[in-house]
């Protein structure tokens, strides 16, 4: 099974509202990734777990904060966005990180209002 | 750090023909090399991928060739359907261990007109 789930698949929220996406993977996979992307625009990497552990921060703003709760969940909490946040947040896992396949998930379509 | 180019942007090709994607690669210490198709609203969806120490790697009707001492690789289509219309993403990385990261090329949108 190469799976990634996220939910929700779509997402508005006001730039004063706290929300969160979540992705999980049951490969066994110890690394997790946090990507953005924007239309017609290849993925932007935001973060990267490495067994559990955050080992890769692209410099992104403090209203995104991500969590490994365990080895199959990601979650990315969401507070005081703006409307250029709006994009496709794609979560996708590996092996462990480094040079193995990384399997996306669906993403979620977020609007900021 | 690695930097990936991809050319051309666009690409268009009658269906039955075949379609071939170049991308270059700046670090030669890059070992892999995976390419992402995405169709419109969808995930990237991994395809076919190759490391260092392979030069070319087939799957059905889609091959990767690898050149290390040029810094490029590529991706061939034969036999173009419609279905294969997509924006495809090449990409790299050098083995860093946790700190690796796969660096995308800006994506090319291959049209198979029918």
């Amino acid at each position: 099974d190469t799976e990634v789930t996220q939910t929700p698949k779509h997402l508005v929220m006001g730039m004063t509202n706290k929300k969160s996406l979540k992705c999980e993977q049951h490969m066994g996979h110890r690394a997790m990734y946090w990507y953005k992307q924007k239309a017609k625009k290849p993925p932007e990497l935001m973060f990267v777990y490495s067994y559990e552990k955050l080992s890769i921060n692209e410099s992104v703003p403090s209203r995104f904060s991500p969590e490994c709760p365990n080895s199959s969940l990601l979650n990315l909490h969401l507070h005081a966005l703006q409307p250029e946040d709006s994009a496709l947040y794609l979560c996708a896992s590996s092996q462990v990180a480094g040079s193995y396949e990384q399997y996306f998930g669906p993403g979620t379509r977020l609007t900021v209002t | 750090g690695e930097n990936v180019e991809q050319h051309p942007s666009t690409l268009s090709v009658q269906e039955g023909d075949s379609a071939v994607i170049k991308c270059t690669y700046s670090d030669s210490a890059s070992n892999y090399f995976p390419w992402y198709k995405q169709e419109l609203g969808k995930r990237p969806q991994l395809i076919i991928d190759i490391r260092s120490n392979v030069g070319e790697k087939k799957d059905q009707r889609i091959a990767v060739t690898l050149n290390k001492t040029a810094k490029h690789f590529s991706l061939h289509i034969t036999e173009t359907q419609p279905e294969d219309s997509a924006v495809y993403f090449c990409a790299a990385t050098p083995y860093t261990g946790a700190n690796s990261k796969l660096t995308f090329g800006k994506g090319i949108t291959l049209s198979v007109r029918p």
